[in-house]
């Protein structure tokens, strides 16, 4: 069983640019969330697909949009970064959309935007 | 009030001691609750979820719930130092769109 892959591993940014994450989801999973996680604090919701359209999204502004694919592979985009973007962002795959589905993390993409 | 709160810690126990982790919600509907583990650079692993009220135990880890005062906890039993963590503490909110939100975590340290 493939576990979830996330890349880059590290990215190095400059504020205004444009960035895409990736994300491949552990074998069966056909549910993807993104998760961005600033130093010292716990993940934040950005949002959800299944079944290739957003189920859900946080207190995120339009510049972070996101794809899911055919696959249930996942993009994260960002548009005009900012130095407050500078963090880790987590994939997440999971069984279904559901409470009861348990969620497992990626390694994580480290962005940093200077 | 936050969503999900968390003593930031450090929690400091002896080796061998059981450490005590604590958790509470706000959402009084919340039906599901999980415990990750995270290392220093890496990314959250999970150790543990409950659905209902009273103790689920694997392993040296049991989590406990209580949805009458939205606490969870989670006990780790011989602690060891590999141990020594950040534990996030996360909850699947009712209200609204579907979404897991996360406590900041608590920082244990386990002492040789």
């Amino acid at each position: 069983e493939t576990g979830v892959t996330q890349s880059p591993t590290h990215l190095i940014k400059t504020r205004g640019q444009q960035v895409t994450l990736r994300c491949s989801s552990q074998s069966g999973h056909n549910t993807v969330s993104w998760y961005q996680q600033a130093l010292g604090q716990g993940p934040q919701f950005i949002f959800q697909y299944y079944r290739e359209e957003e189920n859900g999204r946080g207190n995120f502004p339009p510049r972070f949009s996101g794809l899911q694919f055919p696959n249930y592979s996942s993009e994260l985009n960002v548009n005009a970064l900012e130095l407050d973007d500078s963090a880790l962002y987590l994939c997440a795959s999971s069984l279904g959309t559901g409470g009861s589905y348990e969620q497992y993390f990626g390694p994580g993409t480290r962005l940093t935007v200077t | 009030q936050k969503e999900v709160e968390q003593n930031s810690g450090p929690l400091s126990v002896p080796e061998g001691a059981i450490a005590s982790l604590n958790c509470t919600y706000s959402d009084r509907g919340s039906q599901s609750f999980f415990w990750y583990r995270q290392y220093s650079g890496k990314s959250p692993e999970l150790i543990m979820s409950i659905y209902s009220n009273g103790d689920k135990e694997d392993g040296r880890f049991t989590a406990q719930l209580n949805k009458a005062s939205q606490y969870v906890s989670l006990l780790i039993r011989d602690s060891q130092p590999s141990d020594s963590a950040t534990y996030l503490c996360a909850v699947w909110l009712i209200g609204g769109y579907q979404k897991v939100t996360f406590g900041t975590g608590t920082k244990l340290q386990v002492i040789p």
